[in-house]
C-alpha cells in the first residue's frame, strides 16, 4: 500500500499569510493526487486534482504542485474562510488519504 | 445538479446489523464509481471501498474487506453500506462520494453518523 504523510499536522497562521502544506508519498504516484478541504462539521470538498488542476469554483489563491512523491498545497493569502483541515489523497494505486493538516488561527 | 443524499444518523448496539444508504440524483448512477469513506471521531479520512453501480463490481480496502458489504439498487439509484455485526469501533461518520473518473472523490454526501454503544 502507498502511504501518504502530510506535514505539518497543525499550522498556525494569520489572515494574509502564505501557507504551504506538504504531502509525501511512500512511492511514486505520478500526478495522481488530490487535495481536499474540510471545515468542522462539514463534508470534504475537493480543491485540486491531478496534483495541480484547480476544481471549478475554487478560489485562485489555492494552488497545487509536485509529482512523484512530493506535493505541496499553497494558499497564497490566507482568508478567514480557509481555516480548516486539509487532506491529500493519492489515486495512483488504490486510494489513500494523508492524515490531515489543520490550519488554525494564530 | 449532482447530489448525494445519505440516510440519517443511527444509534445501534454492538452485534446488531445496519445498512446505511446514499441516494443520488443529477447524473447517470450506473456510469460512475461510488466510494465510501470513514471518519472516526476527531480523526482523518479513510477509504473503505468502491462499487461500480453498472455491474456491482466492488473493490474493498484491505482494512475493511470482510467487515462491510457494499451494494446498489439501480432501480432507485441508491448505494448501500452494510454491517452484519457492529462493533463499538465502527462509531464514525460514513460518507459516500462519486468518483468522476475512478480517481478523486467529488461530490460527497452529507455523511451518516453511526454510533455503536451498549
Amino acid at each position: 500500500d502507498i502511504q501518504m504523510t502530510q506535514s505539518p499536522s497543525t499550522l498556525s497562521a494569520s489572515v494574509g499569510d502564505r501557507v504551504t502544506i506538504t504531502c509525501r508519498a511512500s512511492r511514486s504516484v505520478g500526478s495522481w493526487l488530490a487535495w481536499y478541504q474540510q471545515k468542522p462539521g462539514k463534508t470534504p470538498q475537493v480543491l485540486i486534482y491531478k496534483a495541480s488542476t484547480l476544481e471549478s469554483g475554487v478560489p485562485s489563491r489555492f494552488s497545487g504542485s509536485g509529482s512523484g512523491t512530493e506535493f505541496t498545497l499553497t494558499i497564497s493569502s490566507l482568508q478567514p474562510d480557509d481555516f480548516a483541515t486539509y487532506y491529500c489523497q493519492q489515486y495512483y494505486s488504490s486510494w489513500t488519504f494523508g492524515q490531515g493538516t489543520k490550519v488554525e488561527i494564530k | 445538479e449532482v447530489q448525494l443524499v445519505q440516510s440519517g444518523a443511527e444509534v445501534k448496539k454492538p452485534g446488531e446489523s445496519l445498512t446505511i444508504s446514499c441516494q443520488i440524483s443529477g447524473y447517470i448512477f450506473t456510469s460512475y464509481w461510488m466510494g465510501w469513506v470513514r471518519q472516526m471521531p476527531g480523526k482523518g479520512l479513510e477509504w473503505m471501498g468502491l462499487i461500480f453501480p453498472g455491474d456491482s463490481d466492488t473493490r474493498y480496502s484491505p482494512s475493511f474487506q470482510g467487515q462491510v458489504t457494499m451494494s446498489v439498487d439501480r432501480s432507485i439509484s441508491t448505494a448501500y453500506l452494510h454491517w452484519s455485526s457492529l462493533k463499538a469501533s465502527d462509531t464514525a461518520i460514513y460518507y459516500c462520494a462519486r468518483l468522476p473518473n475512478q480517481d478523486y472523490f467529488d461530490p460527497w454526501g452529507q455523511g451518516t453518523l453511526v454510533t455503536v454503544s451498549s
